[in-house]
């Protein structure tokens, strides 16, 4: 199976409410990284939380991290209809060459 | 900086034709990968590239499947002969250096008919 594993898969929610997705990984990590894809678009980099660190804040976005359960997660508050998109965690793994692995991905529908 | 630039955003192809796809890196980022995105397998690295060199092609599907990267600011993906199990989407990123994160194209989409 994949090195980031993200849950749900799918989360539909109304606007302003707040969304909060998990992703779980197998190795030790350097880094752990969320992406969002709108449809039809590349992945857009959101924020990078680093193996020392265990929350971290961009906007409306909160990350936070828990290296020994190997665990990731991705807040979005007072979410808005321009939110809906898949986000997708990607881990940074030395042992694999430094290479982000991605998850899956959540898909995410804000209901305005 | 314009980003990742792909070219062409759309691919439409008959089934044995050779299939090339084009990226140009972010300037100054000396690493550049090639992913394939579907529905069934997600989004997977094909290839990747450490100034201008391949590092690892184990995800490259098969002998069709070929990449280059001959200077700083080129690559290409070529799938000859293409297949329809091949279209998908396919996408360039690149990125600074190691530990960072990675900027994506818009992507080409591929339809092998």
């Amino acid at each position: 199976s994949q090195q980031g594993e993200e849950d749900p898969q799918a989360l539909s929610i109304q606007e302003g409410e707040n969304a909060t997705m998990n992703c779980s990984y197998k190795t030790s990590i350097n880094n752990l990284q969320w992406y969002r894809q709108n449809s039809g678009r590349g992945l857009v980099h959101l924020i990078l939380i680093r193996s020392n660190e265990r929350e971290k804040h961009s906007g409306r976005l909160r990350v936070t991290l828990d290296t020994s359960k190997k665990s990731s997660s991705l807040l979005i508050t007072a979410s808005r209809a321009a939110d809906t998109a898949s986000y997708f965690c990607a881990t940074d793994v030395r042992a694999a060459g430094n290479k982000l692995t991605f998850g899956g991905g959540t898909r995410v529908l804000v209901k305005p | 900086d314009a980003g990742v630039i792909q070219s062409p955003r759309h691919e439409v192809t008959e089934m044995g034709q050779e299939v090339t796809l084009r990226c140009k890196p972010i300037s100054g980022h000396d690493y550049l990968f090639w992913y394939r995105q579907t529905m069934m397998r997600g989004l997977e690295l094909l290839i990747y590239f450490n100034n201008n060199v391949p590092i690892d092609d184990s995800g490259m599907p098969e002998d069709r499947f070929s990449a280059k990267m001959p200077n700083a600011s080129f690559s290409t993906l070529k799938i000859q002969p293409s297949e329809p199990r091949d279209s998908a989407v396919y996408f360039c990123a690149s990125r600074e250096a190691l530990g960072g994160s990675q900027y994506f194209g818009p992507g080409t989409r591929l339809l092998v008919l």
